[in-house]
């Protein structure tokens, strides 16, 4: 079946660094992928979305490309802030509309 | 993109009762979704509801623990029956967003089973 595998956290920059959050699917099709962002005590945020091969997702200074040769819907932004700091998930879309979800990979931004 | 209210934000019970969790969606969906989240995992689904149906359930999650209704289109509960502390978990509502920006989410229950 589908499924999503993200990089194990927990991760730690200092900030302005560079961060990448590393993505990988398995599914049938060209399913949605999202990342979700989980802030401490809260509930999830879409943060981005790419619905096919190549498309680039943005927001926030957060970017995420629909690499299908890789299978990968890798997280990166060019420089991290404290506020950053939380549980980012990555997900696909499954038949049906139901997500699933990786496992979370918690960051941690120092200032 | 859809508002989602959830109730109660968090509680804490005593085994063996139950408790329900309230989501309104500020606009009429079709499908709505039931997640939870246990401490320190991901998110599972524990079924999909739509309006005038059964809820439909995921693996390893049965009606009579987690009962669900859905009485119109912006409304639905989901109810942790006989509870034990292995209960103790987020549990969040969601729905897809109008124009398939994506799936909104509630801000979620944290239950916690003593």
């Amino acid at each position: 079946g589908n499924s999503v595998t993200q990089m194990e956290g927990p991760v730690t920059l200092s900030e302005e660094a560079f961060l990448t959050i590393n993505c990988t699917y398995t599914a049938t099709g060209y399913p949605s992928l999202f990342w979700y962002v989980q802030y401490p005590g809260e509930g999830l945020q879409l943060l981005l979305k790419a619905t096919k091969a190549d498309d680039k997702g943005s927001n926030k200074g957060f970017e995420a490309t629909y690499r299908k040769e890789t299978t990968s819907f890798h997280l990166e932004k060019g420089s991290v802030q404290v506020s950053d700091s939380a549980v980012y998930f990555c997900a696909l879309e499954n038949q049906g509309g139901k997500l699933i979800f990786g496992q979370g990979t918690e960051l941690s931004v120092k200032p | 993109s859809a508002v989602i209210s959830q109730k109660p934000s968090r509680d804490i019970c005593q085994r063996g009762t139950s408790l329900t969790i309230q989501c309104q969606v500020d606009s009429q969906v079709t499908m709505m979704f039931w997640y939870r989240q246990q401490p320190g995992q991901s998110l599972t689904l524990i079924a999909t509801a739509n309006q005038g149906s059964e809820a439909t359930y995921e693996s390893g999650f049965v009606i009579d623990k987690f009962p669900i209704s859905r009485p119109n289109l912006t409304f639905s509960t989901l109810t942790v029956s006989n509870m034990s502390p292995e209960d103790s978990s987020i549990y969040l509502c969601s729905t897809e967003s109008a124009g398939f920006f994506g799936y909104t989410f509630g801000s979620g229950t944290r239950l916690t089973v003593v």
